[in-house]
């Protein structure tokens, strides 16, 4: 089946830790995007990706990084520097800028919670 | 910059009556719309978007959508709800002349009683 795979669905971090959550799709989009999603709030933008080996902050990065070195996968490290990490992450991704109007398809989520 | 406002937190309606989720937007090019659907501790699901072309927009589960230039809206619609809706709904915009930034709305939540 083709689709977005995030893991873990649950991932717990200690004060001071970096954590890596992961996110891979095999629908050989070119975009693909991270977001947070905070109780009963919207979606914010981490970071986005166009293409492989590029990626832009959104509105949200700081305390956040991301590599694009593969174009099936674009892992999120939230680092030690993100002072409240613990949220719902939601990666996506999309055919990119050709056509603009495809719509993005999510993964099912990880949620960060420090302990 | 592009933006997305749902003004409502929150929309309560009787099982079997129509339902509406409002959504007004912002950019500087085109706008492509979307709607997406969430469920709890899950990722979104796409309902329907608008391109271009009719302004009324039919998509899954029943779901349409009406696009209107002049207000900046693109307001989501049932017209008959069922308990199955409730759920946390969301509407997204890409602006055709700013990059592929997609960008949602603070999210509405349904609540559909029976």
């Amino acid at each position: 089946d083709g689709g977005i795979t995030q893991s873990p669905k649950y991932l717990f971090r200690k004060e001071g830790q970096n954590v890596t959550l992961s996110c891979e799709q095999n629908l050989n989009h070119d975009a693909m995007y991270w977001y947070r999603q905070d109780p009963g709030q919207g979606l914010r933008l981490i970071y986005y990706s166009q293409i492989v080996n590029d990626f832009q902050k959104g509105d949200i990065a700081e305390g956040y990084s991301v590599s694009r070195e593969k174009k099936e996968s674009f892992p999120l490290t939230v680092t030690s520097a993100q002072k409240n990490p613990t949220a719902f992450y939601l990666c996506a991704s999309n055919t990119g800028t050709a056509p603009r109007g495809t719509e993005a398809f999510f993964g099912q989520g990880t949620r960060l919670t420090v302990v | 910059a592009q933006s997305v406002a749902q003004p409502e937190d929150q929309v309560n309606v009787a099982e079997g009556n129509p339902l509406t989720v409002k959504c007004t937007y912002s950019v500087s090019g085109n706008p492509y719309l979307f709607w997406y659907v969430q469920y709890p501790n899950r990722g979104l699901q796409f309902l329907l978007k608008y391109i271009t072309g009719d302004n009324l927009v039919k998509g899954s589960y029943g779901f349409e959508a009406e696009f209107n230039k002049s207000q900046t809206s693109f307001h989501l619609k049932k017209p008959s709800a069922l308990v199955s809706d409730s759920a946390l709904y969301f509407c997204a915009v890409r602006d055709g002349a700013a990059g592929n930034k997609l960008t949602f709305g603070g999210g509405t939540r349904v609540l559909v009683k029976p």
